[in-house]
Parts: structure tokens; sequence; C-alpha cells
């Protein structure tokens, strides 16, 4: 099993322009979820999923957009990106809703000029 | 939302020491309690949980107290060695398992050889 797997690791983006941020699983992990990471701050969710089609939001709310489908995947989109997204981006997966261990992806770093 | 604390922000102890890392939670609604190390440039790493019918966990040199009426919780690491060194971050959870975490602010942990 690969895991939890992101793509790209490293992206530079101008103010404004869009792009998405991948992430998969192949341990068929019902539950799937978006942290971003920033110095001083620790993790922050900006979304998750429990399911195929089901999708929420975290603490982080504005700027980001998210899909489910297949169960495999649920990348995150940034529709419009502001430097304020400078940011570490981790993918999560766990077994489902009431699983203890998450596990993490290996990181998108993402810096917007 | 719930609010997680963590200190202290950096802490350096001798090799063979202990070092003890401590957070406080807002939500008495919160019932799981994990701890993640994360080594520089790497993906969080869950090390240790505890639920709130739990008083106390142990494995080898790591264990996490908690104490609901105070509503905080903390990381002991015993004979510390440098391979410890890393950034500690705890979380809590109102729901039953590690979702919608919300972080501390992380304890940047270095052990003097």
């Amino acid at each position: 099993n690969a895991g939890v797997t992101q793509t790209p690791k490293f992206q530079v983006l101008k103010t404004g322009q869009s792009m998405t941020l991948q992430c998969a699983q192949d341990m068929n992990h019902e539950y799937m979820s978006w942290y971003r990471q920033d110095p001083g701050m620790g993790l922050r969710l900006i979304h998750y999923s429990v399911g195929a089609g089901i999708t929420d939001q975290g603490e982080v709310r504005n700027g980001y957009n998210v899909s489910r489908s297949p169960t495999e995947d649920f990348p995150l989109r940034l529709l419009s990106a502001a430097p304020s997204q400078t940011s570490v981006y981790f993918c999560a997966s766990s077994w489902d809703i009431s699983t203890d261990t998450q596990y993490f992806g290996p990181g998108t770093r993402l810096t917007v000029l | 939302g719930e609010n997680v604390e963590q200190h202290p922000s950096t802490l350096s102890v001798q090799e063979g020491d202990s070092a003890v890392i401590k957070c406080t939670y807002s939500d008495s609604a919160s019932n799981y309690f994990p701890w993640y190390k994360q080594e520089l440039g790497k993906r969080p790493q869950l090390i240790i949980d505890i639920r709130s019918n739990v008083g106390e966990k142990k494995d080898q040199r790591i264990a996490v107290t908690l104490n609901k009426t105070a509503k905080h919780f903390s990381l002991h690491i015993t004979e510390t060695q440098p391979e410890d060194s890393a950034v500690y971050f705890c979380a809590a959870s109102i729901g039953t398992g590690a979702n919608n975490l919300f972080f501390g602010t992380g304890t940047r942990l270095t052990v003097i050889p």
C-alpha cells in the first residue's frame, strides 16, 4: 500500500491563480480530511469527508473547495489564491469517523506570491 | 469551537532526563486526545492517544495523563534520547475518533546529547 499520497510536493502560485492539490489513499478509508499548517499555529482543519459525495467545512472556512468522488481521492481546490494561503497542506485519512488512528500524507508546500 | 493551548513552545532537556508537555482544552465535550510527533520536513505521526474514560495510558517511554475536571492533558517522555527531538502536537476532538481535530500550537523538543 502506498498509504496517503499527495501531489505536488511544492507549488508556487501568483495571487488570483487557481489550482488543485491532489490527495489519494489506497486503504479503503471512509474518512478523509485536509489541514493546513502555519508556523506557530499547529494544524487547522479545512475540509473533511465521511464518504463519497459527503463533505463539510472545518475551522478554516474560506477560499477552498473539495469533492469526494471516487472515494479514494479528495482534491483540495484553491479558487483564487491569496498570499494568506501560503502554508503546508496535509491530507489525512482514517478507516471511518470513529477510528482513532489518522494517517497523514507527506504534505504540499504552497507559496502564493 | 474547541480551543487547545499547549505549553511550553520550546523545551530543551539533557539526554536521559524526562520531558513533560502540557495542553489545556476548552470544550468539556471533547473526548479524544491524541499526541503527534513531527520531525523536520516530515508528516505528523500519532505516538499515543487517550480517551476521556481513561486517566492515564503508557507505551514504553511515553505516557499521557488526562484530568477531565481541570480539562488538561499531558505528555510525559522518560529517558529521553536524541531521536526524540521533534515538534510535538497535542489535539482534541469532540467526535468519537480522530475527526475534526483541534491542534495545539506545538512544542519543539530538543534532547541534548
